[in-house]
């Protein structure tokens, strides 16, 4: 019954792999993000889908390539790891256009490089 | 873009006093001031909100004040309990981008 949910939930890797990390939400929200989070707690806005079209791309290496099927989904994919990615990664949604309603977070993913 | 300051980065208080968060946000067409709470190992929950349109809003223990002039708002808890420690996270937005403060780590001491 989870709003928000994200897949895998902890995630070990070595550099240079590529890995995913699945987002569903059951909400009817139009709206997705993926925000990073790194060990000193800040949270930093990556990608932002509404109905499935990008509309907040900051400044994040061309690795990482979010990809929203529908609007209930947005997978983000990371190629070629490096250990500064380390970080736990939260999807959230939102019912309006980001700026307007409240974020619904994820349990969010911790990623490790090694 | 926007640019939020979140102060202090951490506070200790004993139970039972009040604690007061602030932040400042660069961008006065900023429309749109939550705080979130972030308990260790958990997801960010909204505890309260804020728009540009109100100046002060509260719910039972926790209280938000906004001055447009000054471009600042802060979060202010009363009557602290030990399960309000946490990470707090005030945030601004403005035209679909929302900027999250560096977060503050409260403690209360019982």
């Amino acid at each position: 019954d989870t709003a928000v949910s994200q897949t895998p939930k902890y995630l070990v890797t070595q550099m240079g792999n590529d890995k995913s990390i699945k987002c569903e939400q059951n909400l009817g929200h139009d709206t997705m993000y993926w925000y990073k989070q790194d060990s000193k707690k800040f949270l930093k806005i990556m990608f932002s889908y509404n109905n499935k079209e990008l509309i907040i791309n900051e400044t994040v290496p061309n690795r990482f390539s979010p990809k929203s099927p529908d609007k209930a989904h947005l997978n983000l994919h990371i190629n070629s790891l490096e250990l500064g990615d380390s970080a736990v990664y939260f999807c959230a949604s939102s019912q309006e256009v980001l700026g307007t309603g409240e974020l619904f977070f994820g349990e969010g993913s911790r990623l490790t490089v090694l | 873009g926007e640019n939020v300051e979140q102060h202090p980065s951490t506070l200790s208080v004993q139970e039972g006093d009040s604690a007061v968060i602030k932040c400042t946000y660069s961008d006065s067409a900023s429309n749109y001031f939550p705080w979130y709470k972030q308990e260790l190992g958990k997801r960010p929950q909204l505890i309260i909100d804020i728009r540009s349109n109100v100046g002060e809003k509260k719910d039972q223990r926790i209280a938000v004040t906004l001055n447009k002039t000054a471009k600042h708002f802060s979060l202010h808890i009363t009557e602290t309990q030990p399960e309000d420690s946490a990470v707090y996270f005030c945030a601004a937005s403005l035209n679909n981008d929302m900027r999250f403060g560096a977060g503050t780590r409260l403690t209360v001491k019982p």
